[in-house]
């Protein structure tokens, strides 16, 4: 079945610092894939997202790139900042109306 | 934007008692709601799909009987843990999605069961 991998954590950088997470999936289709985050003591939140090939999410100075070839959503940042400290998902879903599927989540602490 | 509550957001009981949680859609009609399951330190695992109107659909190992599911309304599902047991205690999460835009889900900040 389809399934998300993501880099384990936990990712520990100085505010600042270039920020990657990597994120690969296999489906069978052609899904949707998403970054959520989990700040502490809350629910998930919609980071960005990607419905098709080559398309590249971003928000609040995050980006991905959905691309089919290496099956892959890698999250980056330029620059972190101490508030960026969470945990962060990434997911894909078959198609539209479906449940996600979600990797295990990287935690990210960035330290001032 | 869309807004999914959870009520109550902790909750403790005891073992062999029933509990019952809560998602509400505040500002727009779900027709499918999702319940996860989220265990300490690891991600979230789906328990369940449920449409407005129809029966959920549970996935494989959970226990329907066990983790019953409600969708009574396009703003309304409940989870009701029958008959909780310590294992049961966990961080229980739903997400809604809405008709108007199918590929995002819309998630509730969760509730932290705990049995005793």
């Amino acid at each position: 079945g389809d399934s998300v991998t993501q880099m384990e954590g936990p990712v520990t950088l100085s505010e600042e610092a270039f920020l990657t997470i990597n994120c690969t999936y296999t489906a069978t289709g052609y899904p949707s894939l998403f970054w959520y985050v989990q700040y502490p003591g809350e629910g998930l939140q919609l980071l960005l997202k990607a419905t098709k090939a080559d398309d590249k999410g971003s928000n609040k100075g995050f980006e991905a790139t959905y691309r089919k070839e290496t099956t892959s959503f890698h999250l980056e940042k330029g620059s972190v900042q101490v508030s960026d400290s969470a945990v962060y998902f990434c997911a894909l879903s078959e198609r539209a109306g479906t449940a996600l599927i979600f990797g295990k989540g990287t935690t990210l602490s960035v330290s001032s | 934007g869309a807004v999914v509550s959870q009520h109550p957001s902790r909750v403790i009981c005891k073992s062999g008692t029933s509990v019952k949680i809560e998602c509400r859609s505040l500002d727009f009609q779900a027709t499918t709601m999702f319940w996860y399951r989220q265990f300490p330190k690891q991600s979230l695992m789906l328990m369940a799909t449920s449409n407005e109107g129809s029966k959920a659909t549970y996935e494989q190992g959970v226990e329907k009987d066990k983790f019953l599911i409600n969708h009574a309304s396009l703003t309304l599902s409940t989870l009701t843990v029958t008959s909780a047991h310590p294992e049961d205690s966990s961080f229980y999460i739903c997400s809604a999605r809405s008709v108007h835009t199918p590929y995002e889900q819309y998630f509730g900040p969760g509730t932290r069961l705990t049995v005793t």
